[in-house]
């Protein structure tokens, strides 16, 4: 099956630091989703993107869809505590309407 | 502006025991989809359905069962609880279409300990 790697597994930063984390996979997707999830509760969408080059962004957070299809970035700018959470990439190929989810990116933000 | 319930919230069973895992949306999706996630892990698809009377088995199915009777509707079924269905449930819904993307919205989750 697809395989979607997801770095880094976790991330302890300053508040105000910026934060990258991006997602791998090993086949050619045409959608790249970014959720959060928050503790206790079920991931929520933060940014879609559709096409190749795509670069999305929705308030401090940034993604980009990889030129190749087959990775994807998300950025965060001066982090604040709320922040905190697993932030989940998903993609989904031309073969069907399946998501495949990645780890998840475990970040911890320091007043 | 309810979006995907899920219900229980919680809930411990007995090995063996089996119990219904409600989901409903109303948001008139047709695609539904039931997930797990293990502590520390990403989102594994158990079952999904793409319009009522259809159902596919996902990556780990075995142990559930599905069923869509309605557009609304979509349970998941554990007959026989086993300790290793101790996770976080997940109940999503999309509508298919090039503006939406087939985005995949999510309930709250539902957690399911077998002892």
């Amino acid at each position: 099956g697809q395989q979607l790697n997801q770095s880094p597994q976790s991330m302890f930063i300053q508040e105000g630091e910026d934060v990258s984390m991006n997602c791998t996979s090993s086949s050619i997707f045409n959608t790249w989703l970014w959720y959060k999830q928050d503790p206790g509760e079920g991931p929520v969408l933060l940014i879609a993107l559709y096409k190749a080059g795509e670069l999305t962004s929705n308030g401090r957070l940034t993604a980009q869809f990889g030129i190749t299809r087959k990775d994807s970035f998300l950025n965060i700018s001066a982090s604040i505590p709320s922040d905190v959470g697993i932030y989940f990439c998903a993609g989904r190929d031309n073969a069907g309407n399946m998501l495949t989810f990645g780890g998840g990116t475990r970040l911890m933000v320091k007043p | 502006n309810a979006g995907v319930t899920q219900t229980p919230k919680f809930r411990i069973l007995k090995i063996g025991q089996s119990m219904t895992l409600q989901c409903a949306q109303d948001m008139n999706h047709n695609y539904m989809y039931w997930y797990r996630q293990d502590p520390g892990m990403g989102l594994k698809l158990i079952y999904y359905s793409v319009g009522a009377g259809i159902t596919d088995k996902g990556e780990v199915p075995n142990g559930y069962n599905v069923s869509r009777s309605t557009t609304e509707d979509f349970p998941l079924r554990l007959e026989l609880a086993a300790p290793s269905q101790t996770s976080v449930y997940f109940c999503a819904s999309s509508f298919p279409g090039p503006s939406t993307g087939n985005t995949i919205y999510f309930g709250e989750g539902s957690w399911l300990t077998v002892v």
